[in-house]
């Protein structure tokens, strides 16, 4: 199947500081991506949409400018969570799926966000 | 996309099959059953999905009822690294849409 990087596969930050997860899609264009997120012992809860070239979408309850995405090429995402705290520790996911050709989604191996 | 139900944990000795049921009796006409894998610390796996007919390929096969409000996950022999949580998900066969991920079956195969 397709394959989906997704870097870094861990990071530990500091409060206060802002942290950049990457998301790509390294055999296929992905028009469309999506972020999760997984608390402990939890199932995938989706954070975002992002479309190439657009805006992303987000859930309720996620808050915009807190959780910065941006997917400027048909490869690549960037989650930015800015301004880290402690709760935002989590598995971070992204998942991609191609337009009109496969209809599976791709996903990444997870970031695992520590704050402290 | 239609709910679906599955058993909380489920246990499998290694080379036996392991059946892993679901039920999903709101299902619409144009929806499919797809199923994905998270292993431990890991993104999901997709594994297989099915509209009505039942489906086959390298690593499960799935069983959908006839009446479609139910469908069998079947891992022919199990091993130790299909221990994971398994995702049943209803959908349309569309690109573009996130997937809607329940609690999933927690399945562990066992020496």
């Amino acid at each position: 199947g397709a394959v989906v990087s997704q870097h870094p596969s861990w990071v530990i930050c500091k409060s206060g500081t802002s942290v950049k997860i990457e998301c790509r899609s390294l055999d296929f264009q992905a028009t469309t991506m999506f972020w999760y997120r997984q608390f402990p012992k939890q199932s995938l809860m989706l954070m975002a949409t992002s479309n190439e070239g657009s805006k992303a979408t987000y859930e309720q309850g996620v808050e915009k400018d807190k959780f910065l995405i941006n997917h400027a090429s048909l490869t690549l995402s960037t989650l930015t969570v800015t301004s880290a705290h402690p709760e935002d520790s989590s598995f971070y996911i992204c998942s991609a799926s191609m337009a009109r050709v496969n209809t599976e989604a791709f996903f990444g191996q997870g970031t695992r966000l520590t704050v402290v | 996309d239609a709910k679906t139900t599955q058993p909380t944990s489920m246990d499998c000795a290694e080379g036996r099959a392991a059946n892993l049921p679901c039920n999903h009796s709101t299902i619409s006409g144009n929806e499919y059953v797809y199923w994905y894998r998270q292993i431990h610390s890991q993104g999901p796996q997709y594994i297989i999905h099915g509209l009505k007919n039942n489906e086959t390929n390298e690593m499960a096969s799935l069983i959908i009822t006839e009446d479609r409000k139910s469908s069998t996950l079947i891992l022919p022999h199990a091993t130790l690294r299909d221990t994971a949580v398994y995702y049943c998900i209803v959908r349309v066969e569309v690109s573009g849409y996130a997937l809607n991920f329940g609690k999933g079956t927690s399945l562990l195969v066992t020496p």
